[in-house]
């Protein structure tokens, strides 16, 4: 079955303490992206990967990271978590920029 | 900068009711156009897309949406809801020009009376 996996699904951690969310999917698609879902705001984008090893900020990538080693994942990684980043995470691929993207389940987290 | 507005935050009708979710968009080149639904507790689906040819694009579930390019528009309707069609309604822009930015609306709300 096509999908896009996310893992954990719900996260509550504490400032500054290192975390990865991870994201993979198994279409063997070349573009894969995180957004972040905030009430009123939609989904922002926070980073995008063309690639293998090509990655690109989006609208708000302040306090995230992300890397591309291999096709099927693209973790996301905050590595001194603040309150501010408390939200829904999305992470989603599609075969390329213009084609539909296909949705992970979501990962909610809060950062106390 | 480029945007996509979407009016309304939060519609609310009765079921048969007809439907017209508004969003526009700030960019004067090419575009293709997505309408993504969110259900409750669920993920992002795509309803429809237009990357070219005929402005009027029908989706899933009876769903439909009009390309005005002159009005930088694509509006996303149905005749008739359901009570099932309560969810949140996304709708998206990619600019031909960008590397790959895709920007999404901030959502409508659609609540449906039983």
């Amino acid at each position: 079955e096509a999908q896009v996996t996310q893992n954990p699904r719900y996260l509550i951690t504490v400032t500054g303490k290192k975390l990865t969310v991870t994201c993979s999917q198994n279409m063997n698609h070349e573009y894969m992206s995180w957004y972040r879902q905030d009430p009123g705001l939609g989904l922002r984008q926070i980073y995008y990967s063309m690639n293998v090893e090509v990655t690109d900020k989006g609208d708000v990538p302040e306090g995230y990271k992300v890397s591309r080693k291999e096709k099927r994942n693209f973790p996301l990684i905050l590595e001194s978590p603040s309150p501010n980043q408390t939200s829904l995470y999305f992470c989603a691929s599609s075969r390329d920029r213009e084609e539909t993207q296909y949705f992970g389940p979501g990962t909610r987290l809060l950062v106390l | 900068a480029q945007s996509v507005s979407q009016h309304n935050h939060h519609v609310i009708l009765s079921e048969a009711a007809s439907l017209e979710l508004g969003c526009n968009y700030s960019y004067g080149g090419t575009v293709n156009l997505f309408w993504y639904v969110q259900y409750p507790g669920q993920h992002l689906q795509l309803l429809l897309k237009y990357f070219s040819g005929d402005p009027l694009v029908k989706g899933i579930k009876g769903f439909e949406a009009e390309f005005i390019k002159s009005k930088f528009s694509f509006n996303l309707r149905k005749p008739s809801v359901q009570w099932s069609d309560t969810a949140e309604y996304f709708c998206a822009v990619s600019p031909y020009s960008s590397a790959s930015k895709i920007i999404f609306g901030s959502g409508t709300r659609l609540s449906i009376r039983p």
